[in-house]
C-alpha cells in the first residue's frame, strides 16, 4: 500500500530559528514528489520535486529529494511567524494511476 | 487568473441526507481531483475527473460519486450521509494529468448532525 510519513507531526520554534521537514514514501510508481503550505483551508503549492539532488528554492525555502533513499526534506530558514502552518508533502503516482497520495502533514508553530 | 472556487463554504447537513458540492477548476485547467480532509487521516484522494471522465477513484465507498462537466466544473455527490463523513472536502485542479502541480481551492466544510 502507499505511503507518506512525515517528521516530526508538530514542531514549535522561535523566530530565526532553521527548520528541517523530511518526507518518505513508499509509493509505486513514483511520478513526483510535491510540498504544499496549508494556513487555514487551501494548501498552496510549493515546490515539486522529480529529480534526485536537484535543491529547488524560493526565498527562504527550499527542498531536495533523494530517489534512492525515497524521501525529501523541506528547509526553512531564518523562520518568521508567517511561516507558522501545516506543511504537507504528497507523492503522485503515475503509470496510469495517477493521483496525489499526501502524508498526514507536519505542523509547524513559529514564535516571536 | 482565478484560481479554484468551490461552493458552497460551508454546509450542514443531517445524517441520512444527500450532498452535492461544485468546484470550478482554474480556466483552461481540465483536470480535477478531490480530496477529503479529516484530522485523524489527513488528506485522502477520492477521485480525479479529466474531460468528463473518471480517471481514478480512491479507496472510498460507492456513497460518494462525482462527475464533470465539459466546461471542466466538477461536482461531488455524498448520498446516504454519515456522521464520520464531517470534513473539509478540497478539490484541485491541474492543466493535465502529469507532471504538473496541482492548485488547491479553499474547500468546503462539511458538518453531518
Amino acid at each position: 500500500e502507499d505511503k507518506v510519513v512525515q517528521s516530526p507531526l508538530s514542531l514549535v520554534v522561535h523566530e530565526g530559528d532553521t527548520v528541517t521537514l523530511n518526507c518518505s514514501y513508499e509509493v509505486t510508481n513514483f511520478r513526483s514528489l510535491l510540498w504544499y503550505k496549508q494556513e487555514k483551508k487551501a494548501p498552496t503549492f510549493l515546490f515539486m520535486l522529480t529529480s534526485s539532488g536537484i535543491e529547488k528554492k524560493s526565498g527562504r525555502l527550499s527542498s531536495i529529494l533523494d530517489k534512492k533513499e525515497l524521501f525529501s526534506i523541506l528547509n526553512i530558514t531564518a523562520t518568521q511567524t508567517g511561516d507558522s502552518a501545516v506543511y504537507l508533502c504528497a507523492v503522485e503516482r503515475g503509470g496510469g494511476s495517477e493521483k496525489l497520495v499526501f502524508g498526514k502533514g507536519t505542523k509547524l508553530t513559529v514564535n516571536p | 487568473k482565478a484560481g479554484v472556487t468551490q461552493t458552497p463554504r460551508y454546509l450542514i447537513k443531517t445524517r441520512g441526507q444527500q450532498v452535492t458540492l461544485s468546484c470550478s477548476p482554474i480556466s483552461g485547467h481540465r483536470s480535477v481531483s478531490w480530496y477529503q480532509q479529516t484530522p485523524g487521516q489527513g488528506l485522502q484522494f477520492l477521485f480525479e475527473y479529466f474531460s468528463e471522465t473518471q480517471r481514478n477513484k480512491g479507496n472510498f465507498p460507492g456513497r460518494f460519486s462525482g462527475r464533470q462537466f465539459s466546461n471542466s466544473r466538477s461536482e461531488m455527490n455524498v448520498s446516504t450521509l454519515e456522521l464520520g463523513d464531517s470534513a473539509l472536502y478540497l478539490c484541485a485542479s491541474r492543466s493535465y494529468i502529469g507532471d504538473t502541480e496541482a492548485f488547491f481551492g479553499q474547500g468546503t466544510r462539511l458538518t453531518v448532525v
